[in-house]
């Protein structure tokens, strides 16, 4: 079964410092990766996905990940981050069964950015 | 060209009332998933639905929830006889088909039900 792990529920940073939010999934078969972002009291907005080709993706907001196959892992970074990136982060993967398909999403990551 | 539209956005509901939460997908797009975020919890899929069809409704509760996407007219979440553990967020999304690796789900501002 697909599932995705997102190891840290919240991070604490200060502006400006570089920041890393950490997700890794399970998955037996093809896999496609998302990263939503989720502003309080907001629907989710998509910052970036991983479908297939090059193993870094770059994202909306200077955010970035990178696909590692062998760790199962697709970690968000962002090297500066502002007042404005704080927010509650999602890591998602597609899943495909069937007929039908779904997203499975991790328990999210409180990001705090600190003046 | 409009996002995911949900509403309301809000809704209070007492105890053992129905709640009715709507969703208009993207323009364009004709297949639509409810998930539901519980405090301090991701988002759980619920149901997926394609025009006058319930493809996979694995994540539905088996009493009390109900989905469906008409023909014409928004896709329908239906929760009856509410109770307190059924207040969360329900988020809607929307893409233009399954299957196709390219495409993404959009998804709506969702409807914070709360049950009194």
């Amino acid at each position: 079964a697909q599932s995705v792990t997102q190891l840290d529920s919240q991070v604490p940073v200060f502006e400006e410092a570089p920041v890393e939010l950490r997700c890794n999934y399970s998955s037996s078969v093809s896999v496609y990766l998302f990263w939503y972002v989720q502003y309080p009291n907001q629907g989710l907005q998509l910052l970036l996905k991983y479908l297939s080709g090059s193993t870094l993706v770059k994202g909306i907001n200077g955010f970035e990940a990178e696909f590692n196959k062998s760790q199962t892992s697709f970690h968000l970074r962002k090297p500066s981050v502002h007042i404005s990136d704080t927010a509650e982060y999602f890591c998602a993967v597609r899943k495909l069964q069937g007929g039908s398909e779904k997203l499975v999403f991790g328990k999210g990551t409180k990001l705090t950015v600190n003046p | 060209n409009a996002g995911v539209m949900q509403n309301p956005r809000h809704l209070v509901r007492r105890r053992g009332q129905e709640a009715r939460l709507r969703c208009s997908p993207m323009k364009g797009h004709s297949h639509v998933y409810w998930y539901r975020q519980l405090p301090e919890e991701g988002l759980k899929f619920m149901v997926y639905l394609q025009k006058e069809n319930i493809i996979d409704e694995s994540g539905m509760p088996k009493e009390r929830f109900s989905a469906e996407f008409p023909k014409e007219g928004p896709s329908i979440l239906r929760i009856q006889q509410v109770v307190r553990g059924d207040s969360a967020a329900y988020f809607c999304a929307s893409s233009p088909g399954a299957g196709r690796v390219n495409t993404e789900a959009f998804f709506g501002q969702g409807t914070r039900l709360t049950v009194v």
